[in-house]
């Protein structure tokens, strides 16, 4: 299974962009990059997905290196409604259907 | 759309018994997985279900067990509670396996006694 690795925690000022990185070195070329946040006792929210190419919603940009062992989740204007853990998520592609593995996660402080 | 209900969202029971958790996915989506989320575990996948089939296990014991109805709502049952259990059940749907996101429910927190 490809594996994520996280920082454990940071911290961002409330309207600075918040970048969160993620290295996914093991990632297979079939498998995609997907992160999640989850805020303090509630069920984990979809942010955004990716393949190879650099994507952008409503809600953040996730921009995924050439060679795909590394991304960052971008909050172009974090705010203190951001605070959260942030989960960076490789698809495991088993024989018939899929497995979602969550790690640590970050955990984001949007300070005022 | 209605996002994913679960129920009940509390629970408090002793060593030893056994819960019952439902779980109703939003609206035409098929597939239903179940995480447990402990502070020192995380988040742990628990098992996935696709048309009344479960298609992935993670690993649990075999106390952990669920099953999916034809209109796509969940159960998990715990048997022979410990104390270990207490957690927070997470329920998570999505249209079908493989590239679809997930969308979580509030879960329901158990807690044993």
């Amino acid at each position: 299974d490809a594996k994520t690795t996280q920082p454990p925690s940071m911290d961002c000022a409330e309207g600075r962009a918040a970048n969160l990185p993620c290295n996914h070195s093991t990632i297979s070329g079939n498998e995609y990059v997907y992160w999640y946040r989850q805020i303090h006792s509630q069920g984990p929210q979809y942010i955004i997905h990716g393949l190879k190419n650099n994507e952008t919603n409503e809600m953040a940009s996730l921009i995924i290196t050439e060679d795909r062992k590394s991304s960052t989740l971008i909050l172009p204007h974090a705010t203190l409604r951001d605070t959260a853990v942030y989960y960076c998520i490789v698809r495991v592609s088993g024989t018939s259907y899929d497995k979602v593995i969550f790690g640590p996660g970050t955990s984001l402080s949007v300070i005022p | 759309k209605a996002g994913v209900t679960q129920t009940p969202r509390y629970l408090i029971k002793t060593r030893g018994q056994q819960v019952t958790l439902s779980c109703s996915p939003i609206s035409g989506h098929r597939s239903v997985s179940w995480y447990q989320q402990t502070p020192g575990q995380g988040l742990q996948f628990l098992f996935e279900y696709f048309s009344e089939t479960q298609r992935n296990k993670g690993n649990f014991p075999g106390r952990f067990s669920g099953r999916q109805f034809s209109n796509s709502r969940s159960e998990m049952n715990v048997s022979t509670l410990e104390l270990g259990d207490s957690a927070l059940y997470l329920c998570a749907s999505r249209l079908g396996t493989g590239g679809y996101e997930q969308y979580f429910g509030p879960g329901t927190r158990l807690t044993v006694t």
